[in-house]
């Protein structure tokens, strides 16, 4: 079985402070995605990696940064935290798109910014 | 207006109806995807379809590409069903990397 896990599943950060999520995949799987989830907005993409080191922003990176030293961990970042950022954050894996690039998901962190 | 929209966005059953949850979108797509996701969070991927038509078990899965529409049924639905589905494609165009764009889900409860 694919198995996506990330660091936390609940998070209670201060206004601020440097954070850091982790997500580990174990499927040698090429691309990453970080997405928030907000109720009335759904899933969005923060950003995603297509390979060690390369990363490419999605539809709301602003506020965070990513790190992938190495293909089975992709780090999300959050500099500064803010109140804003209180969301379910998760992680997800997949192959490429040509070779039938399902996804799997990590079970969420519940992060809280006071 | 978001390029997936799903309908009903909330739908209550009695447990043995038969369910039909709806997804248009009006982007060109390489294939879509039907998501599960449980009280608690985790997310499981139930289909990945780019033509036609797929069955696993109770749950069916279609599209028609040239409508830009897909559905999910859910036959001789159960409590256990109760979750959210979501619906979600990959842009055709270009490297996606499998990029997913979303939409909002639609909220199944099944009564016993």
């Amino acid at each position: 079985d694919v198995k996506v896990t990330q660091s936390s599943r609940y998070l209670v950060k201060r206004t601020g402070e440097k954070v850091f999520l982790e997500c580990v995949q174990d499927m040698d799987h090429e691309n990453m995605f970080w997405y928030r989830q907000d109720p009335g907005l759904g899933l969005r993409l923060i950003y995603f990696s297509y390979d060690v080191k390369m990363k490419e922003k999605g539809d709301i990176p602003e506020g965070y940064s990513v790190s992938r030293e190495k293909k089975e961990r992709f780090s999300l970042i959050l500099e500064s935290a803010s109140t804003n950022q209180t969301s379910m954050y998760l992680c997800a894996s997949s192959l490429s798109p040509e070779l039938e690039g399902e996804q799997y998901f990590g079970p969420g962190t519940r992060l809280t910014v006071t | 207006k978001n390029e997936v929209e799903q309908s009903p966005q909330n739908l209550t059953a009695q447990e043995g109806e038969f369910i039909t949850i709806n997804c248009s979108y009006s982007v060109g797509i390489s294939a879509l995807h039907w998501l599960q996701q449980h009280p608690g969070g985790g997310i499981v991927s139930l289909f990945m379809l780019s033509s036609g038509k797929k069955k696993h078990g109770r749950l069916i899965a279609t599209i028609n590409i040239q409508e830009k529409h897909s559905s999910l049924h859910i036959t001789a639905s159960h409590p256990r069903d109760s979750a959210v589905y979501i619906c979600a494609v990959i842009n055709a165009g270009g490297t996606s990397y499998g990029k997913l764009t979303f939409g909002q889900g639609t909220i199944l409860t099944v009564h016993p």
